[in-house]
């Protein structure tokens, strides 16, 4: 089954304790990004990865790393998490396919993670 | 600074009934636009598209309409049914930067009444 798997989809960690959360996607895609979800913003792109070693900053890039050393992962780092990180991260890879006579650059998401630092 | 703007929190329609969700941006680069769907404790889905090229696309239920003269897109879904009820997001594509990179609106919550 072709999917966007992320690990952990729950956590609570207090502020400064270095994490990871992990995304895996099964379906060869180059591109991958990662989002936040925050009440009243929509979805915020924080990093993207056209493809292996190759990444670069979206909208809300401060206090994550990112890294893409095998095409089909792309771990989001906290090395300091704060407080303001409290958020629903959402992982995505991208099909570009043709669609009815136009290109498709849909994205695949996956299940998210809610993240909450004390 | 929103570049997508979806400025209805939330909608309510009667099963059966035309649901219109609207989007507004204000990047005359967008060239693609995208409409996703969310269900609780899910990621979003990728629902409908369209490019600027065009000013219309449809697909079974849903629509989607582009008006570029007033930076203004919506999606419509006919008939509105139950399971149609989920947080849509539009999204909007710039031809500069990365090619697949989205930009997203805040959302609107559908709720379909049975």
């Amino acid at each position: 089954e072709a999917q966007v798997t992320q690990n952990p989809r729950y956590l609570i960690t207090v502020t400064g304790k270095k994490l990871t959360v992990t995304c895996s996607q099964n379906m060869n895609h180059e591109y991958m990004s990662w989002y936040r979800q925050d009440p009243g913003l929509g979805l915020r792109q924080i990093y993207y990865s056209m493809n292996v070693e190759v990444t670069d900053k979206g909208d809300v890039p401060e206090g994550y790393k990112v890294s893409r050393k095998e095409k089909r992962n792309f771990p989001l780092i906290l090395e300091s998490p704060s407080p303001n990180q409290t958020s629903l991260y959402f992982c995505a890879s991208s099909l570009s396919k043709y669609w009815r006579g136009t290109v498709a650059y849909e994205q695949y998401f996956g299940p998210g993670t809610r993240l909450t630092v004390t | 600074d929103q570049q997508v703007k979806q400025n209805s929190p939330s909608l309510s329609v009667q099963e059966g009934r035309i649901s219109i969700l609207n989007c507004d941006y204000t990047n005359s680069m967008f060239d693609y636009f995208l409409w996703y769907k969310k269900y609780p404790a899910e990621g979003p889905t990728f629902l409908i598209s369209i490019s600027s090229i065009k000013d219309k696309n449809e697909d079974g239920r849903f629509t989607v309409f582009l008006n570029k003269s007033a930076k203004h897109l919506s999606l419509h879904i006919v008939p509105s049914q139950p399971g149609d009820s989920a947080v849509y997001f539009c999204a909007a594509r710039g031809i500069s930067g990365s090619a697949r990179q989205l930009t997203f609106g805040s959302g609107t919550q559908l709720t379909v009444l049975p």
